[in-house]
Order: C-alpha cells, then structure tokens, then sequence
C-alpha cells in the first residue's frame, strides 16, 4: 500500500531560521506530491504541488519543496521562518484515483 | 468560487441524537472526500465519492455512519446515534482529476461536533 510518512510530529524553530519539514512517500507510480497547511480552527489549505514538471516547486508564503525521486522524498523548506507559520503541515501522495494524507507535522516558531 | 461549503459549522448534541452534516463541494468536481480530525487519532478519511458513487467506505467507524451523494452538489454524513467519541472536527474536500491522477483536494471550513 502506498503511504507518506513525516519526520517529527513536532518542530520547533526560533523566527528567522530555516524551516525543514520532511517527507517521504512510498509509491510504485510516478505520485503527484502535496504540501497543505493548516492554521488552528481552520480547514487545511493547498501550501504547493509536483505533478511531474519541474522537481524544484515553490509555493504561497514563501514555502518550497524539491522532488527528490532516487530518495522517494519531497521536504518542504523555508529559508527564514516567521511567527504567523505556526501551524500543522501534511504531506499528501496521489496516485490514480487514491490521495494519502501524512500524519502531519507541528511547526512552533520560537519568538 | 465560494469553495466548499459546509453546514453548520458547529453542532452540540446529547448522546443518542442524530446528526447530519451538510456539505456542497466545489462545481464541476466529480471527487468529494469525508474525513475526520481529533487529537488523538489526526486526519482519518472516513469515506470518497466519485462521480456521486461512493469508492471506499472502509473508514467508516460503524454502522452508525452513513454517507450519502444524491448529486453532484450536495452530500451528507449522518451519525445515528451520536455518542461521546464521535465529537470531532468533520471535514468535506472535493476535487477532479488531473488526467488519470486524483488532483488537489479542497477543503471545508469543517463542522466541529461535539457530543455531550
């Protein structure tokens, strides 16, 4: 079965610094990969997508992602990390008619 | 695009009351998706639609779940009857096809349920 794993339920940076958020998929067809964001008390919100054109992807906020396929990853990073990005992070894979959610990752942002 | 819709957005109940959420994905998406957020458990899919047809119910809890599709705008998720562990935050997304691949999924606003 395919799934997505994440690195660290939770992480914490201090404002200013680089944000890593790490992903893995496994899957046996080329996958579309999605990052969503998800503030509190909201639904979540599309952060960027790959669908097999440039590996390299940004997104709103300043977020980017790399496909990565020889390591079945797609971390998300930003390079300067600011209070209002707290929030919960998922990765999703999809592939076919199927779209796995990751378990999420918890970003706290350190003043 | 008024994205997706969902009503209402908060319910209070008292165990062993029925509950319909409501919800209206987004026109011209033939994909609509339930899931089911807690702190414990985190995002669970409860059940997809395709086409109006459900595809995987295998996250249904229980038989006291049930989900329908009458059409392409409208679906629903009914608890009967409620009990304390359901209370969560519900959540609709719905999304078309990228070529043969599913593609992004939008979500509600959610319908935070809380069973008393």
């Amino acid at each position: 079965a395919q799934s997505v794993t994440q690195l660290g339920s939770h992480v914490s940076v201090s404002e200013g610094a680089l944000v890593l958020l790490r992903c893995n998929y496994s899957s046996s067809v080329p996958p579309y990969l999605f990052w969503y964001v998800q503030y509190p008390n909201q639904g979540l919100q599309l952060l960027l997508k790959y669908t097999s054109a440039a590996t390299l992807v940004k997104g709103i906020n300043g977020f980017e992602a790399e496909f990565k396929k020889s390591e079945t990853s797609f971390h998300l990073t930003k390079p300067s990390a600011h209070m209002s990005d707290a929030a919960e992070y998922f990765c999703a894979v999809s592939y076919g008619q199927n779209f796995v959610f990751g378990p999420g990752t918890r970003l706290s942002v350190l003043p | 695009d008024a994205g997706v819709i969902q009503s209402p957005r908060h319910e209070v109940t008292e165990m062993g009351q029925e509950v319909t959420l409501r919800c209206k994905p987004i026109s011209g998406h033939n994909s609509l998706f339930w899931y089911r957020q807690t702190m414990m458990r985190g995002l669970e899919l409860l059940i997809y639609f395709n086409n109006n047809v459900p595809i995987d119910d295998s996250g249904m809890p229980e038989d006291r779940f049930s989900a329908k599709m009458p059409n392409a705008s409208f679906s629903t998720l009914k608890i009967q009857p409620s009990e304390p562990r359901d209370s969560a935050v519900y959540f609709c997304a719905s999304s078309s096809m990228f070529g043969e691949t599913a593609d992004t999924q939008y979500f509600g606003p959610g319908t935070r349920l809380t069973v008393l």
